[in-house]
């Protein structure tokens, strides 16, 4: 099982809410992620981060926000929830000193604003 | 054109049936391949690297052609609980690595 941490798992908020959603990993990965999945469609990438004091857009344009202050927590932050907000978000990190590559995924945030 | 291409199905199939999957990348640069797996409702996991060689993991078995940019995925002896969506994810360096998704072929294993 995969050492990466989701919390809240399910969120319902109202319009105009500012919100955090938290994601946390205990396997020292250098390289986050977030992703956006609406129900049974693909994965779009918002933000991730190679490191402390980086963070990057991905290619889903988000009106979110990331931080990355410790290498094991990369918190996304809504400003203000509006309905079209209302998805499932996804964290993930991985390890890419030796040549795996392979992404660990937390079990998610589904998110609802009405 | 996306990056990524995958049918997306849905293969509908009997138990035991033998099915088929099949990905293609654009990117020629790209460096590692694979395939995950996601249950409904839940977080996709590594199902297995794909390499050059070819290579199997009891059931499956996934293949690279290089010269035509296609990854395949093969299930033998499906059971039900192999239902699931599966996501051939490619890993390209392009000015940065950056590991892209296909969008994923949904499988149902009837009894």
């Amino acid at each position: 099982e995969a050492d990466i941490y989701q919390t809240p798992r399910y969120l319902v908020i109202g319009t105009g809410k500012k919100i955090t959603l938290e994601c946390s990993q205990t396997m020292g990965h250098d390289k986050m992620y977030w992703y956006q999945q609406d129900p049974g469609m693909e994965l779009h990438l918002i933000h991730y981060s190679y490191g402390v004091n980086s963070t990057e857009k991905g290619d889903l344009s988000s009106e979110s926000t990331v931080s990355r202050i410790r290498t094991e927590h990369f918190p996304l932050t809504l400003e203000s929830a509006r309905p079209s907000h209302t998805s499932q978000y996804l964290c993930a990190s991985s390890d890419e000193r030796g040549s795996s590559y392979e992404q660990y995924f937390g079990p998610g945030t589904r998110l609802t604003v009405t | 054109r996306k990056e990524v291409e995958q049918d997306p199905g849905p293969f509908n199939v009997p138990e035991g049936a033998t099915v088929a999957f099949n990905c293609t990348y654009s990117n020629s640069a790209s460096q590692s391949f694979f395939w995950y797996r996601q249950d409904c409702r839940k977080e996709p996991k590594l199902l297995m690297s794909v390499y050059s060689s070819g290579n199997e993991d009891g059931r499956f078995t996934a293949q690279l052609n290089r010269a035509s940019q296609y990854i395949s995925l093969l299930i033998r002896d499906s059971k039900l609980s192999d239902s699931a969506t599966y996501l051939c994810v490619v890993n390209a360096n392009t000015g940065g690595f950056k590991t892209i998704f296909g969008a994923g072929t949904r499988l149902f294993v009837k009894a």
